[in-house]
């Protein structure tokens, strides 16, 4: 079993939908999770980055952990066409740092 | 800043041959990571430095893979020989805390061996 696991896509939604992204995870021992978005052919650049489980809300975007099931989710509001990208899940332990192989995503004008 | 920069952006080269990476981190920044991209196996972290000095280098695959950071604003990464399966997008990302601190990702050089 890999240690994150993340859906490839493509997911195509409509504009104005809201987006869910997940990853889980095998290792207890994960402590920060963030979230990449990378643009065709750039590099990823930080969208979200949280510690605790719960909810961290920015803007139209919202990252949820739950530790107890090993699980991470992203979720877009108002999708927007500029949101279609290929999104990251990473997740740091014992100073690693392991990423998803991303999802991509499409949004539909 | 110009953001971190990386050249050359398009290398193709045939199998043998040796490949260098270059990278320049934002300056200020105190730790430089050099990443490998491929749709098989996703983003790999390969190796990474603090204050120029190599912290972890178990990323990388082969000890045909070497990298340097001489100083704060220069690092390489070195292929000798280089081989097919080497193919693949190379990114160098800086941080101003380590790992879990924000990385800037510089724009990749895709790497062709023939």
């Amino acid at each position: 079993q890999k240690e994150v696991e993340q859906d490839p896509g493509p997911l195509s939604v409509p504009e104005g939908a809201i987006v869910s992204l997940n990853c889980t995870y095998s290792n207890s021992a994960f402590q920060y999770f963030m979230w990449y978005r990378q643009y065709s052919r750039k590099g990823p650049e930080l969208l979200m980055y949280t510690y605790s489980s719960g909810n961290k809300e920015d803007g139209r975007f919202t990252a949820q952990v739950d530790k107890s099931s090993k699980y991470i989710s992203l979720f877009i509001r108002d999708s927007q066409p500029s949101d279609s990208a290929t999104y990251l899940c990473a997740m740091n332990r014992d100073d690693k740092i392991i990423f998803g192989k991303g999802t991509r995503l499409h949004i539909l004008p | 800043d110009a953001g971190v920069i990386q050249s050359p952006r398009h290398e193709v080269t045939e199998m043998g041959q040796e490949v260098t990476l270059r990278c320049k981190p934002i300056s200020g920044h105190d730790y430089l990571f050099w990443y490998r991209q491929t749709m098989m196996r996703g983003l790999e972290l390969l190796i990474y430095f603090n204050n120029n000095v190599p912290i972890d280098d178990s990323g990388m695959p082969e000890d045909r893979f070497s990298a340097k950071m001489p100083n704060a604003s220069f690092s390489t990464l070195k292929i000798q020989p280089s081989e097919p399966r080497d193919s693949a997008v190379y990114f160098c990302a800086s941080s101003l805390a380590g790992l879990i601190n924000e990385q800037f990702f510089g724009p990749g050089t895709r790497l062709t061996v023939l």
